[in-house]
Order: C-alpha cells, then sequence, then structure tokens
C-alpha cells in the first residue's frame, strides 16, 4: 500500500503565476482533504472533496480551487500566487471524514 | 468560539523522562480528538484518537492521552521518552456541527536531550 502521494515535492513559483498540486489517496479512501501550513504553524483546512464534489471549504478565498477525479485524485490550484501563500501544502485522505492519513506534501515557496 | 489550544510551544525533556504535553479546546458540540506527531520535513502521521468509548486512548510508539470532557482537555502522555521522539505534535479536532473539518492547535516542538 502506497499510502498517500503528493507530487511534486518542491516548487519555486512566481508572484502572478498559478500552480497545480496534485494528491493520490490512500487505496481504498474516497475523501481527499486540502491543508495549508506555514512555516511554524498549524495546518489549515482548504477544503473537501467527495465524489468529485467540494464539500466543505476553509476560510480561503477563491484563488484557491480542486477538483476530484473518478479514481479519487485530487488537484489543488492556487491562481494569482502571492508571496503569502508560500508554505507546505497537505493533502490527507480518508474512507470518511474522521481518520485521516497525510501525504508528505509539496512545498510551494513563492519568489 | 470553536478552538484548539495547545500552550506550550516547546517542551524540552531529557531521555528516558515522562512527558505531557497539553491541549485543550473549546466546544459547544461533541467533538473527536487526534494528536499528529510530524518529523523535519514529513507529513503528518497519526498517533491516536479518540470518536467513542474509553477515555484512556493508547496510540503508537507508547503514546497515550486522557479525554476529559469537563475540563475540555486531551492531554498526550508518554512515560519515558526516546531521542527519536523530538519532533512536532499536533492536536487536532473535528467539532462534530456538520462541518467535519479538522481543526488544528498551533503545535508543540518536543526536543528530547541526552
Amino acid at each position: 500500500d502506497a499510502g498517500v502521494t503528493q507530487s511534486p515535492t518542491h516548487l519555486i513559483k512566481t508572484r502572478g503565476q498559478q500552480v497545480t498540486l496534485r494528491c493520490s489517496p490512500k487505496s481504498g479512501h474516497d475523501t481527499v482533504s486540502w491543508y495549508q501550513q506555514a512555516l511554524g504553524q498549524g495546518p489549515q483546512f482548504i477544503f473537501q472533496y467527495y465524489e468529485e464534489e467540494e464539500r466543505q471549504r476553509g476560510n480561503f478565498p477563491d484563488r484557491f480551487s480542486g477538483h476530484q477525479f473518478p479514481n479519487y485524485s485530487s488537484e489543488l490550484n492556487v491562481n494569482a500566487l502571492l508571496l503569502g501563500d508560500s508554505a507546505l501544502y497537505l493533502c490527507a485522505s480518508s474512507r470518511d471524514s474522521y481518520e485521516q492519513y497525510f501525504g508528505p506534501g509539496t512545498r510551494l515557496t513563492v519568489t | 468560539a470553536q478552538s484548539v489550544t495547545q500552550l506550550d510551544s516547546q517542551v524540552p525533556v531529557f531521555e528516558e523522562a515522562p512527558v505531557e504535553l497539553r491541549c485543550n479546546y473549546s466546544s459547544s458540540v461533541s467533538v473527536y480528538l487526534f494528536w499528529y506527531v510530524q518529523y523535519p520535513n514529513q507529513g503528518l502521521q497519526l498517533l491516536l484518537k479518540y470518536l467513542s468509548g474509553s477515555t484512556l486512548v493508547k496510540g503508537i510508539n507508547g503514546f497515550e492521552a486522557e479525554f476529559n470532557k469537563s475540563q475540555t482537555s486531551f492531554h498526550l502522555r508518554k512515560p519515558s521518552v526516546h531521542i527519536s521522539d523530538t519532533a512536532e505534535y499536533f492536536c487536532a479536532v473535528i467539532f462534530l456541527d456538520n462541518t467535519d473539518k479538522l481543526i488544528f492547535g498551533t503545535g508543540t516542538r518536543l526536543q528530547v536531550f541526552p
């Protein structure tokens, strides 16, 4: 069992650009959640996808959007990048919402 | 308002000593409670969880936590720590108000010294 995988591992972008991060859930899991973890902070909930629909959303602007595919994998898209978007982006999968398994994260640096 | 508080940002301790990492929450609804560990440059690993039943929960790596509903706490304990326990520890809560969002505390850095 590969667990939750995320790609890429690291990414450097310039302000104003757009970025797409990818996540493959643990086998048997159908729910994917995305979190943003700024340096020295706890993870902040961005949104959750289930059955290809956004089921819940945290306090993030519309620049943050996502998608879930029929195979349950997911993408996180961020438009018009700001310096403050620099963070570790974590994907978590679950069979229900309650026990979430996290991937290793994607480190995004915006310059 | 619903919130999760980890009062200790850093906890230094010597190897083989006991440790307690504190977590309190504020809520008007029922909760599910979790502790995660994050090693440097890695994602989060679930240590233990409380969903229902016994308030004393045992997890991996010798950790345990006790849910105290009256004090709205879920403190993490280990009777004897190892150097390898050095990491960031996050308390997380799901507030059962039909949102099911996992809300994290700010984390506690456990530093184990030889």
